[in-house]
């Protein structure tokens, strides 16, 4: 089968910095995916990893390591327009993408 | 450019009833997604169509649900007799080709099943 887990929920400061944890199982795995997605929006890609390693884009930083089915979202100097449900989602070999559960990030002041 | 569009933005239907949700993807993808969500919970696969290759069905919930894709354009997602549990917002993506990571979404059908 399939799966991915991550936290349902995080909340952090203003200026923080918070991780969100994402492990999978899945076959014919390809890259990792993560998505943002505001209340009442639509899903927005956000990075993606097809290889081990940190991809950095701005505040956002996404990390892979296929030998632990494990990936995770570093998000930094966090701003209140950052509360938001954060996906990941196991790209496959055929193009399709299989999303976890979400986790809701709430932005405190 | 113009991105993925969806319509209607609302449907609300009785019990029973069939519904038509249409998908506009952005022009030149070859591929488009179906998915649906509800509320409060992931994006749930439903149907993936990739330039002239046969779907991947694998997603859809019952025989009520079908999809089908003219001119490797629009898509319309078609919900036979609905049922109370198919309320949800169904989402549209689409993205340039199956090498492409990132997908394109549009903003969504709620559908609610009265």
């Amino acid at each position: 089968g399939q799966s991915l887990e991550q936290p349902s929920e995080v909340t952090a400061v203003e200026g923080a910095i918070v991780q969100i944890n994402c492990t999978y199982q899945t076959s014919g795995f390809y890259g990792l995916s993560w998505y943002q997605q505001h209340d009442g929006g639509a899903p927005t890609f956000l990075s993606y990893n097809a290889l081990d390693g940190l991809e950095e884009t701005g505040r956002f930083s996404s990390f892979l390591s296929r030998s632990d089915s494990y990936g995770y979202l570093l998000l930094q100097e966090l701003q209140m327009k950052d509360s938001a449900s954060y996906f990941c989602a196991v790209r496959r070999n055929t193009g399709k993408l299989i999303f976890g559960q979400g986790t809701t990030l709430q932005v405190k002041p | 450019g113009a991105g993925v569009s969806q319509s209607p933005s609302n449907k609300v239907t009785e019990k029973g009833k069939d519904v038509e949700l249409r998908c506009d993807p952005i022009s030149g993808h070859t591929a488009l997604y179906w998915y649906r969500q509800s509320l409060g919970q992931g994006l749930e696969f439903l149907i993936y169509f990739q330039g002239n290759s046969a779907p991947d069905k694998s997603g859809l919930p019952s025989d009520r649900f079908s999809a089908e894709r003219t001119g490797g354009s629009v898509s319309t997602l078609t919900i036979q007799r609905t049922q109370q549990e198919d309320s949800a917002v169904y989402l549209c993506a689409s993205s340039p080709g199956t090498g492409a990571y990132e997908q394109y979404f549009g903003p969504g059908t709620r559908l609610t099943v009265t």
